[in-house]
């Protein structure tokens, strides 16, 4: 069992283009998030899903948009890439919602230039 | 929003206890979570809280306090291997989880 797989594993890439981090979990978890995480900040959550189909926005979703077209894949991507968002994107999932533990996937790290 | 607190750093010595503290203002409140993190690599579930007390598992424990937006992380006969970041996590009252910047522990031999 996998758990959960995020790729690519890091990326370098030019300010203005677009990006689609991918993550994948077998775990049949209903729950999907994405994090980024920064030097002295934390976790911060971009966005989420509750379940298939449904999607919400967290703390700092300006930039990024999400998919969820089914229960096992839920891509975040950048449509047009800026130097801030130069950080480690973390994916994890939940059984049923936030109140569950989430389990993580191995992050992706992303440097805009 | 939510502001949740810890110590940037820690040091101890391999065999000592470390408290690490955690507190919370947040807009309603249905839980806290711990979370452990080594250097380059995903967080880890150490430990959930959403009643007041203590949670004993193994050399982890992890306390609550609702009243005073409270919680600690209690970690006994420290070893080399939990030189971590540690994570408090707290779900608010709109059901999203935040987080804490982390607390470094270091454990010295």
């Amino acid at each position: 069992i996998a758990g959960i797989t995020q790729a690519p594993t890091s990326q370098i890439l030019a300010a203005g283009r677009r990006m689609t981090l991918r993550c994948t979990q077998d775990m049949r978890h209903n729950a999907m998030y994405w994090y980024r995480q920064d030097l002295g900040l934390g976790l911060r959550l971009i966005h989420y899903s509750n379940t298939a189909g449904t999607t919400g926005k967290g703390e700092v979703p300006d930039g990024y948009s999400v998919s969820r077209a089914n229960t096992d894949d839920f891509p975040l991507t950048l449509a047009s890439a800026v130097p801030s968002q130069t950080s480690v994107y973390f994916c994890a999932s939940s059984d049923q919602g936030p109140t569950d533990t989430q389990y993580f996937g191995p992050g992706t790290r992303l440097t805009v230039l | 929003g939510q502001n949740i607190d810890q110590p940037t750093e820690m040091t101890a010595t391999e065999g000592a206890i470390v408290q690490i503290n955690c507190t919370y203002q947040t807009s309603g409140f249905n839980g806290l979570f711990w979370y452990q993190q080594h250097a380059g690599e995903a967080p880890t579930f150490l430990s959930y809280n959403v009643l007041d007390g203590l949670e004993e598992k193994g050399r982890f424990s992890s306390f609550l306090s609702r009243s005073k937006g409270y919680s600690y992380l209690l970690l006994k006969e420290l070893q080399m291997k939990d030189s971590a970041s540690y994570l408090c996590a707290v779900i608010g009252g709109d059901y999203k989880l935040s987080f804490g910047a982390g607390t470094t522990v270091t454990v010295r031999a």
